[in-house]
């Protein structure tokens, strides 16, 4: 079983681009989940999304950042016109259901803005 | 919301020493909590979790206990091995959805 699988796994972007990165669940799981890992900080929730819907977006800055979760294929995290702060590992998760349980983790996106 | 606090690290241990990872939440309600370690380079995994009150989770050697009175929940091994040198995070559920509310994590290096 294919795990959540995210790419690219390292991307490079100049100040003022556009950065997109993709967000493929489980097999079954219509959660995701958008983390963000700074250097030397924990993991800070961004967004969760079910098919088609936001439901928590209470950690996506305000400007800049947006994410979708379409009826048909990946989960899109889209940082607009890049900073160097952006600079972190984005990390997917899945689950099946909003019923506590366990997220399944990708192995993650770093994004190094120069 | 949930919040929590974990100890900080780098915990450098040697190998087949005792390990405690103290943390600590504040909730409304009582909400899950898990532990997920992150080795370098990947994603995190979940290690262990508990549901409830007094309920203890356990995987690999590790343990803890989740203790409603002092709402902590500090994970435990006996006798750790260089392979569980990684990143462990503490994590409350976010209450109303699934979301887990991760501590700064722990880095814990362990020496042959």
């Amino acid at each position: 079983n294919a795990g959540v699988m995210q790419n690219p796994r390292h991307l490079v972007r100049r100040r003022g681009q556009e950065a997109r990165l993709r967000c493929s669940p489980m097999k079954g799981h219509s959660h995701v989940y958008w983390y963000r890992q700074l250097p030397e900080e924990g993991l800070k929730f961004m967004v969760y999304l079910q098919k088609e819907n936001i439901i928590d977006e209470s950690g996506m800055p305000k400007e800049r950042f947006s994410a979708e979760f379409p009826k048909e294929g990946p989960s899109i995290l889209r940082i607009q016109q890049v900073v160097r702060g952006d600079s972190a590992a984005y990390f997917c998760a899945s689950s099946p259901g909003q019923e506590t349980g366990e997220l399944f983790f990708g192995e993650g996106s770093r994004l190094t803005v120069l | 919301g949930n919040s929590v606090t974990q100890m900080e690290g780098p915990v450098t241990l040697s190998e087949e020493a005792f390990l405690t990872i103290n943390c600590t939440y504040t909730a409304t309600g009582y909400p899950s909590l898990f532990w997920y370690v992150q080795y370098p380079g990947e994603g995190l995994q979940l290690l262990l979790k508990a549901t409830k009150a007094d309920d203890k989770g356990s995987n690999k050697g590790f343990e803890a206990t989740y203790r409603k009175e002092t709402t902590s929940f500090h994970l435990e091994k006996g006798s750790v091995q260089v392979s569980d040198s990684a990143v462990y995070f503490c994590a409350p559920d976010g209450g109303a959805t699934n979301k887990l509310i991760f501590g700064t994590g722990t880095l814990l290096a362990v020496q042959p």
